[in-house]
């Protein structure tokens, strides 16, 4: 039974440029929730989704920052006109309906800004 | 909101000694979820125990245990026979249970923990 599964794993793009990120949860699992790391920091929640529906996007920057999770493929987080300040480790994680708490994170993805 | 404090930015320890990790917070909430996780240097965030709140028992797993302190909003780490296999960061953290939210987890800075052999 495969985890939660994500790439690219490392990303390398230049300022102005798009990043996209994606993640497929672990079979059965209908949430997934997006986290960001900045360096020396826990991670921070973004975004939760079910298929086709945002649920919580409290945590996504207004500008700039998109994610979905559409009927069929991965979930997308999409970062347009990427600036330094957005290199960070950004991690998914999937959970079942009705979770008893816990998340199971993918081993993130690592976007460098130069 | 919650605030998840861990005191100890770093620590180490000897091989097969026990070391604790402090873990603080802050919440208005009676049902929530308290987690450590550990992010080795692979980065993959693994889950290492979960206490529920309203259980008054600690939870352990295998070397891991946690004393669980629900008046004082305190929720250590205790790992023993420490194995080099350890070293890693470790997060903290809180999720509410119930009632909205109750799926975000909001993360302590992190402790590192160092093994020497």
């Amino acid at each position: 039974n495969a985890g939660v599964m994500q790439n690219p794993r490392h990303l390398v793009r230049r300022r102005g440029q798009e990043a996209r990120l994606r993640c497929s949860p672990m079979k059965g699992h209908s949430h997934v929730y997006w986290y960001r790391q900045l360096p020396e920091e826990g991670l921070k929640f973004m975004v939760y989704l079910q298929k086709e529906n945002i649920i919580d996007e409290s945590g996504m920057p207004k500008e700039r920052f998109s994610a979905e999770f559409p009927k069929e493929g991965p979930s997308i987080l999409r970062i347009q006109q990427v600036v330094r300040g957005d290199s960070a480790a950004y991690f998914c994680a999937s959970s079942p309906q009705g979770h008893t708490g816990e998340l199971f994170f993918g081993e993130g993805s690592r976007l460098t800004v130069l | 909101a919650q605030t998840v404090t861990q005191s100890q930015p770093e620590m180490s320890v000897q091989e097969a000694e026990t070391v604790t990790l402090s873990c603080t917070y802050d919440t208005s909430e009676n049902n929530y979820y308290l987690f450590w996780y550990k992010q080795p240097p692979s980065r993959q965030m693994i889950l290492v125990i979960r206490q529920e709140a309203y259980k008054q028992q600690n939870a352990t797993e295998n070397r891991f245990s946690v004393n669980f302190q629900k008046a004082a909003k305190s929720f250590s780490l205790k790992i023993s026979d420490s194995q080099l296999g350890d070293t890693a960061m470790y997060f903290c953290a809180f999720m509410k249970s119930s009632g909205g939210s109750n799926y975000k987890l909001t993360f302590g800075k992190g402790t590192l923990l160092t093994v020497n052999p």
